[in-house]
């Protein structure tokens, strides 16, 4: 079944500790690729995205994703965690048959301790 | 430049009611989206719209309907509540197709409680 999965629900880090999110999809070609963020209470902003090209992708608040094909997977990686990272993150696809359909998975809550 | 706004920011109904959720924004976008969300299932999609007058369904379409009559706005309608759509709802804009090389812009949400 096509899916995109989030194994780790909840992630906690210390801050200036290094943070890797993890994210693999299930779909018959290479979709396009996002990572979003969601403070509490708000919606969702945009980190990054991977079309094409490069498989390292450099986004927004210092935060880099890498695409591998061969195993399916778009993890988002920070070097240094500040407090302020403290948030929930989403992975999502667009699908390559409809741009407009975007599926996304269920979000890893990361925690960040002082 | 207000970007995407969405009223009301909580609802709570009772089985059976109707209500719409709106949701406007003020950048010219085409398309248009409507994301449901609940606990440990992420956003899904209900419906979108890439113009006025053009909508299509998403992922979970069933008890909701949509209308795209302006290039601003896109209400979602619940016709008859059920406990089953308690959730929080997204809008989301964007110049281009959700899933493009452009940014889709999302709104604060709205929780909605059906009893």
């Amino acid at each position: 079944a096509q899916s995109v999965t989030q194994p780790d629900i909840h992630i906690t880090v210390s801050e200036g500790a290094s943070l890797e999110l993890r994210c693999n999809y299930s779909y018959g070609a290479t979709p396009y690729l996002f990572w979003y963020v969601q403070s509490p209470g708000q919606g969702l902003q945009l980190l990054l995205k991977y079309f094409s090209g490069d498989t390292l992708v450099q986004g927004i608040k210092g935060f880099e994703a890498e695409f591998k094909r061969s195993q399916s997977s778009f993890n988002l990686r920070k070097p240094s965690v500040h407090w302020s990272d403290a948030a929930e993150y989403f992975c999502a696809v667009a699908l390559y048959y409809n741009n407009n359909d975007m599926r996304f998975g269920a979000g890893t809550r990361l925690t960040v301790k002082p | 430049n207000a970007g995407v706004t969405q009223t009301p920011k909580f609802q709570v109904l009772k089985t059976g009611q109707s209500m719409t959720l709106q949701c406007a924004q003020d950048m010219n976008h085409e398309y248009m989206s409507w994301y449901r969300q609940d606990p440990g299932m992420g956003l899904r999609l209900i419906h979108y719209s890439v113009g006025a007058g053009i909508t299509d369904q998403g992922e979970v379409p069933n008890g909701y309907n949509v209308s795209r009559s302006t290039t601003e706005d896109f209400p979602l309608r619940l016709l008859s509540a059920a406990p089953s759509q308690t959730s929080v709802y997204f809008c989301a804009s964007s110049s281009e197709q959700a899933g493009s090389t452009d940014t889709q812009y999302f709104g604060p949400g709205t929780r909605l409680t059906v009893l």
